[in-house]
């Protein structure tokens, strides 16, 4: 089966611009991550989605960035007037549900550069 | 000191070596992952564990709940087992994943 799918691969922008990178998630996965992941670093959490709600954004750097699921599905992740410092890749996984043992599928990322 | 700690760091073996790679880490923890990100490449999980072993291949996992510790090894590597291999725990008291630093792993043909 298909699994977790991220558009673009690849984003190149220049600061100050607004980007969205889009998280297709499993099929009947109800709980979304997404993470970020530096140069040379492990990834770092971000926001978690169980269904249409964000459980806990409290890995969001700043106001600058915002995530939606509207339906329980689909996932943005909104960047405005990216910065320098935005660039890294942007990884989303999703995992049956929230609680429990449940493993998490991670898509391939989305590589940002902010020039 | 890092919750989750790997080594080692890097290494470095020749292609048909036993490859053992450690995880540490010092939270309540209800899973472990093990997983492998390629060069330019997303994540993919390899295993996760709560408890005792698991295999798949030439993989192989171990969990010490008791110790806070877990091993991935890798028996008759490749060249194409090359790859960083990424321990992350999930706590008891939430959903998120504190990630180790990674294990830069290349094997020489």
């Amino acid at each position: 089966g298909a699994g977790v799918s991220q558009t673009p691969s690849n984003k190149v922008t220049e600061k100050g611009k607004y980007v969205e990178l889009r998280c297709d998630p499993i099929s009947g996965h109800t709980a979304l991550y997404w993470y970020r992941q530096s140069l040379g670093q492990g990834p770092e959490f971000l926001i978690y989605f169980q269904g249409t709600g964000a459980a806990d954004d409290s890995g969001l750097p700043n106001d600058r960035f915002f995530a939606v699921r509207p339906e329980g599905s689909v996932s943005t992740l909104k960047i405005q007037r990216t910065e320098r410092g935005d660039s890294a890749v942007y990884l989303c996984a999703s995992s049956r549900a929230g609680t429990g043992y449940n493993e998490q599928f991670f898509g391939p990322g989305t590589r940002l550069t902010v020039l | 000191k890092n919750e989750v700690e790997q080594s080692p760091q890097n290494l470095t073996a020749q292609e048909g070596e036993f490859i053992t790679i450690n995880c540490s880490y010092s939270v309540g923890i209800s899973a472990l992952h093990w997983l492998q990100q390629h060069p330019g490449g997303g994540i993919v999980s390899l295993f996760m564990l709560s408890s005792g072993k698991k295999k798949h291949g030439r993989l192989i996992a171990t969990i010490n709940i008791q110790e806070k510790h877990s091993s991935l090894h890798i028996t008759a590597s490749h060249p194409r087992d090359s790859a960083v291999y990424i321990c992350a725990v999930r706590m008891d008291s939430n959903y998120q994943l504190i990630w180790g630093a990674g294990t830069k792993l290349i094997i020489k043909p």
